[in-house]
């Protein structure tokens, strides 16, 4: 059974650019969340898609955008990249209702 | 609001010596306490939770972690380590027993030594 998968492993991009990251969830898991975490800080909270709908949302500008697809599989987007919007990008997967997410080994995004 | 501090950044300790690494929350609400251990260029591993019950919690790998409501604090214990358990360990809080939107701390790194 495969784990969390993510795409891709590393990134690098130019300040002003727009990156995707790529999420394939744990086999029936149906909740996706995303968390950045920036070197020597714990992860921080982006946001969360069930249903194809973003349920819940960190303290994140709305350059931050995601889609969930119907094979629940998700998609981070951010737009108009910053310096300080380089790091490590987990996402997380877990059943809806259920107390345990599972992470992904995460993509690092340098941004030049 | 929640938060969580992790009073060590970085705790240093020799093979089969006793840890403790010590996690303090805030919240206003009622709090699900979870310990998550991430190995270099890897993501995050669940060690264990507590959501309700029992305050002393059992996890992976010989872990265990003592809910205390009165001080507000998870701190995680093991008795004796391994070399193998040099590690980055998180503590985090959640509102809900819904899985996400959790707060982490900063992370104590741990080291082991020969």
């Amino acid at each position: 059974d495969a784990g969390v998968t993510q795409s891709p492993t590393h990134l690098i991009k130019t300040r002003g650019q727009q990156v995707t990251l790529r999420c394939s969830p744990k086999s029936g898991h149906d909740t996706v969340s995303w968390y950045q975490q920036a070197l020597g800080q714990g992860p921080q909270f982006i946001f969360q898609y069930y249903e194809e709908e973003e349920r819940q949302r960190g303290n994140f500008p709305d350059r931050f955008s995601g889609h969930q697809f119907p094979n629940y599989s998700s998609e981070l987007n951010v737009n108009a990249l910053l310096l300080g919007d380089s790091a490590l990008y987990l996402c997380a997967s877990s059943q809806s209702g259920t107390d345990t997410q599972y992470f992904g080994p995460g993509t690092r995004l340098t941004v030049l | 609001a929640q938060s969580v501090t992790q009073l060590d950044s970085q705790v240093p300790v020799f093979e089969e010596a006793p840890v403790e690494l010590r996690c303090n929350y805030s919240s206003s609400v009622s709090v699900y306490l979870f310990w998550y251990v991430q190995y270099p260029n890897q993501g995050l591993q669940l060690l264990l939770k507590y959501l309700s019950g029992s305050t002393l919690v059992k996890g992976i790998n010989g872990f265990e972690a003592e809910f205390n409501k009165s001080q507000t604090s998870f701190h995680l214990r093991k008795p004796s380590v391994h070399i193998s358990d040099t590690a980055e360990y998180f503590c985090a809080v959640s509102g809900n027993t819904n899985a996400g939107k959790s707060t982490f701390g900063d992370g104590t790194t741990l080291t082991v030594k020969p």
